[in-house]
């Protein structure tokens, strides 16, 4: 029964090859994240959806593309990976996607580009 | 004790030690400031959070001050505990037309000795 869940845990690929994260709430939340920690830690939002509509929308490579099929569904496609690409992505939700709510966030996805 | 460089900040306490965690933040705007833990191989979990208009909050153990005359945000811990162990992260939500995003501080690595 957890909150947000995100697949795979760990993703080792090579470089140019396409991969997608797939993320999942059952917290009935209209609003879902993306981010990225890169290898010092630093947490930075890719993409924002409410409702299945995008919000938020980052300065990422036009090769990120995020989909949200319904409102407890998050994807993020990866095409043409590059070594810069590996970090940890990172899942989250929050209720309306207003100004003063926390994000409840999931264990991550692995990504590492070889 | 605590110290800033190159690398995420460290503090090192002693088990049943108060520990505090500072935090700057640039943005005059934000409005909300919340605390997340993140455990080793998981993602960040919310601790506690602040609305600008106050400026200190109590939950269980923790304590968060909010100074916004020097935009600076801190977290108390009372009587560390070795499961205290893990990377701290602050995060402010501009607000306006910010919608959800949180923007992350740098992180703070503590480390509780038994």
């Amino acid at each position: 029964d957890t909150a947000v869940s995100q697949t795979p845990k760990y993703l080792v690929t090579q470089m140019g090859n396409d991969k997608s994260i797939k993320c999942e709430q059952n917290l009935g939340h209209d609003t879902m994240y993306w981010y990225k920690q890169d290898s010092k830690k630093f947490l930075k939002i890719m993409f924002s959806y409410n409702n299945k509509e995008l919000i938020i929308n980052e300065t990422v490579p036009n090769r990120f593309s995020p989909k949200s099929p319904d409102k407890a569904h998050l994807n993020l496609h990866i095409n043409s990976l590059e070594l810069g690409d590996s970090a940890v992505y990172f899942c989250a939700s929050s209720p309306r996607g207003t100004t003063n709510e926390k994000l409840f966030f999931g264990s991550g996805t692995q990504l590492s580009v070889l | 004790g605590e110290s800033v460089g190159l690398h995420l900040p460290t503090l090192s306490v002693q088990e049943g030690d108060n520990s505090i965690i500072n935090c700057a933040y640039s943005n005059s705007a934000s409005d909300y400031f919340i605390w997340y833990k993140q455990e080793s191989g998981k993602g960040p979990q919310f601790i506690i959070d602040i609305r600008s208009n106050m400026d200190k909050r109590q939950g269980q153990r923790v304590t968060v001050l909010l100074n916004k005359t020097v935009k600076h945000l801190s977290l108390q811990i009372a009587a560390t505990q070795p499961g205290d162990s893990a990377v701290y992260f602050c995060a402010e939500n501009a607000g306006g037309t910010s919608y959800g995003k949180l923007t992350f501080g740098q992180g703070t690595i503590l480390t509780v000795h038994p």
